[in-house]
């Protein structure tokens, strides 16, 4: 059975500061997915991880996969307050499997 | 393109009553996902289909729930009877193949079941 796990759970920071969410995953995969959800709204794609090594950005989000960890992040710059949001991470194996999410609140 | 649709948005019933959620995939898209999202249990898959044929309804909680997929374009999840547990919302997404492909979610129908 796949597992995958996100840390930190909940997260509160600053406006300006960085930081990095992490994501791990129990199985072999080479396909990691980030989306995004904004209270009582669905779920938005961020962005798409093929392979090992694969980084891809979007404005303050910078997202990185590392397979052979079974181990991707995703990169807070300079955060502000429309980021906050829950991100989840999913991972393909037979089918989608998501994490529990990452709650972030981006305080003024 | 108008994305995933799904009605009704809210829905209110009370235990022992037959609950149908519907969905629309987007317009070319082969798989089809129902999802459900607690507070308790976080994101659920239900149940996938692939050109109109289940292929795992393993998520499926238990025999009152049901899903159908009669043609490319419509889909439904059937709860019967309700039991206040089953409150939560359920997303539909699609895709354009099964397993490897971005999935697209719907807005969700959030159900209380009293």
């Amino acid at each position: 059975e796949l597992k995958v796990e996100q840390n930190p759970l909940f997260l509160s920071m600053q406006e300006g500061k960085n930081y990095t969410i992490y994501c791990n995953y129990s199985t072999t995969s080479d396909r990691l997915y980030w989306y995004r959800q904004d209270p009582g709204k669905s779920l938005e794609s961020l962005f798409v991880l093929l392979s090992n090594g694969a980084v891809k950005q979007e404005g303050r989000l910078m997202a990185s996969l590392d397979t052979k960890a079974r181990l991707s992040t995703l990169h807070i710059t300079a955060a502000v307050h429309d980021l906050s949001a829950t991100y989840f991470c999913a991972v393909i194996y037979y089918q989608l499997t998501f994490g529990k999410g990452t709650k972030l609140s981006v305080i003024p | 393109d108008a994305g995933v649709i799904q009605s009704p948005r809210h829905e209110v019933t009370e235990m022992g009553q037959e609950v149908t959620l519907r969905c629309k995939p987007i317009s070319g898209h082969n798989s089809l996902f129902w999802y459900r999202q607690t507070m308790m249990r976080g994101l659920e898959l239900l149940i996938y289909f692939n050109n109109n044929v289940p292929i795992d309804d393993s998520g499926m909680p238990e025999d009152r729930f049901s899903a159908k997929m009669p043609n490319a374009s419509f889909s439904t999840l059937k709860i019967q009877p309700s039991e206040p547990r089953d409150s939560a919302v359920y997303f539909c997404a699609s895709s354009p193949r099964i397993s490897t492909d971005t999935q697209y979610f719907g807005p969700g129908t959030r159900l209380t079941v009293l």
